[in-house]
């Protein structure tokens, strides 16, 4: 079974500071790691993902993310906020083991905050 | 442009009534699945479709059934809306082995 757990439901930074979303997992197999992005009123977007390359991931809008097998870890960072990164953030892992097209298992959600 | 396309964008329905909510993809992908998602829960799955012909649950499927029409088209369907189905709904679709694309989502309100 996996399951993916986001450490904070809300975090809120100042813009122009850095940006640190925790996210935690567990798996069985070798997983896949996301982390999608959600704007008010909007989709979901894939910010960036991890497949068992490098273990540091660059995603888009300065965004990246490290995988730490030991520590089960994902967290999500940014070096300086902008004011337009304010959205709800999940974690999403997927077991490339299983069959059936590779579920997704969400994260509760991180809401960022960004003050001016 | 190339994508999910969910239909209607809102819905309101009186508990009791049914409805379908549409999911139409047009980028030959394999894998299609209905996602709700409630604040502080993420997104769980309710049902799948690994390919063409095949449907299978997911996490919570108690009160919907689905139906994969053809390989664009795979449709969520409420028999009897209840209340606690109020929810933000997300088709995404998926070719193995690279990522997820996701509809932008319908609002469903059960009153």
């Amino acid at each position: 079974a996996q399951s993916v757990t986001q450490l904070d439901s809300h975090v809120s930074v100042s813009e122009g500071t850095p940006v640190l979303l925790r996210c935690n997992y567990s798996s069985s197999y070798s997983p896949s790691l996301f982390w999608y992005v959600q704007h008010p009123n909007k989709g979901l977007q894939l910010l960036l993902k991890y497949t068992s390359a490098a273990t540091l991931v660059k995603g888009i809008n300065g965004f990246e993310a490290e995988f730490k097998k030991s520590e089960t870890s994902f967290h999500l960072t940014k070096p300086s906020a902008h004011m337009s990164d304010a959205a709800e953030y999940f974690c999403v892992v997927s077991d490339q083991n299983r069959n059936a097209g590779n579920m997704l298992t969400f994260g509760g959600g991180t809401r960022l905050m960004v003050k001016p | 442009n190339a994508g999910v396309t969910q239909t209607p964008k809102f819905q309101v329905l009186k508990t009791g009534q049914s409805m379908t909510l549409q999911c139409a993809q047009d980028m030959n992908h394999n894998s299609m699945y209905w996602y709700r998602q409630d604040p502080g829960m993420g997104l769980r799955l309710i049902y799948y479709s690994a390919s063409e012909g095949t449907t299978d649950k997911g996490e919570v499927p108690n009160g919907y059934n689905v139906s994969r029409l053809n390989k664009r088209e795979f449709s969520l369907r409420l028999e009897s809306a209840a209340p606690s189905q109020t929810s933000v709904y997300f088709c995404a679709s998926r070719l193995r082995g690279f990522g997820y694309t996701f509809g932008s989502g319908t609002r469903l309100t059960v009153v």
